[in-house]
């Protein structure tokens, strides 16, 4: 099956600094690949995705770029805001295989944006 | 508007009781799925649904329960096998598998 491992698990930035998450996975079927952002008691909640046949996506100050030869993924956000802080979740779906359209997370980042 | 509304948002079990979370959607998804939380942790499948009256087990299915007899609907047992049931619980749906999730706020289950 798929597994996802994502880096770093905490990250402190200054208001305005860029953070950049990173994360690899196993299955080179996988073809589906979102981020989620996580708050304090609350679901996830989808903040930008990407599919294999696309190298960069972005949406504001929110990137997501994807290397399928290397297998990782990463997650830009530029100008970092006190209300980014949150938790953050990568994930990757396979296209085949047992795993087939399961979402597989990776551990999680704790992103703490100080003012 | 549409969503998905997991109920209660607390719940609290003695030990050898069985317990039911409700998960329900209206965003006309096909697929809906549990997943369990521990602190400092990802997210685990316990069970998926792609469709009505069908569901398998995802990596954790040991010790809980689902039935999928409505579109809208995918209620989680936890039963008194599971050992240990403390976490939070979150249910989540999708068009169809292999698309893009929208989760519910979740239930915390704590044993007393």
């Amino acid at each position: 099956g798929e597994n996802v491992e994502q880096h770093p698990s905490t990250l402190s930035v200054q208001e305005g600094d860029s953070a950049v998450i990173k994360c690899t996975y196993s299955d080179s079927a996988s073809n589906y690949f979102p981020w989620y952002k996580q708050e304090l008691g609350k679901g996830p909640q989808l903040i930008i995705d990407i599919r294999s046949n696309v190298g960069e996506k972005k949406d504001q100050r929110i990137a997501v770029t994807l290397n399928k030869t290397a297998k990782h993924f990463s997650l830009h956000i530029t100008e970092t805001q006190p209300e980014d802080s949150a938790v953050y979740f990568c994930a990757a779906i396979p296209a085949g295989g047992t795993s087939y359209g399961k979402l597989t997370f990776g551990q999680g980042t704790i992103l703490t944006v100080h003012p | 508007d549409g969503g998905i509304t997991q109920s209660p948002k607390y719940l609290f079990r003695k030990e050898g009781q069985n317990v039911t979370l409700s998960c329900e959607q209206n965003l006309n998804h096909d697929a809906m799925y549990w997943y369990r939380q521990d602190p400092g942790q990802g997210l685990r499948l316990i069970y998926y649904s792609q469709i009505v009256n069908d569901f398998q087990k995802g990596d954790i299915a040991e010790g809980y329960s689902v039935s999928r007899e409505k579109k809208e609907s995918f209620p989680l047992t936890v039963t008194s096998a599971q050992k240990n049931p403390t976490a939070f619980y979150l249910c989540a749906s999708s068009i169809k598998i292999n698309y893009g999730y929208t989760f519910g706020s979740g239930t915390r289950l704590t044993v007393v």
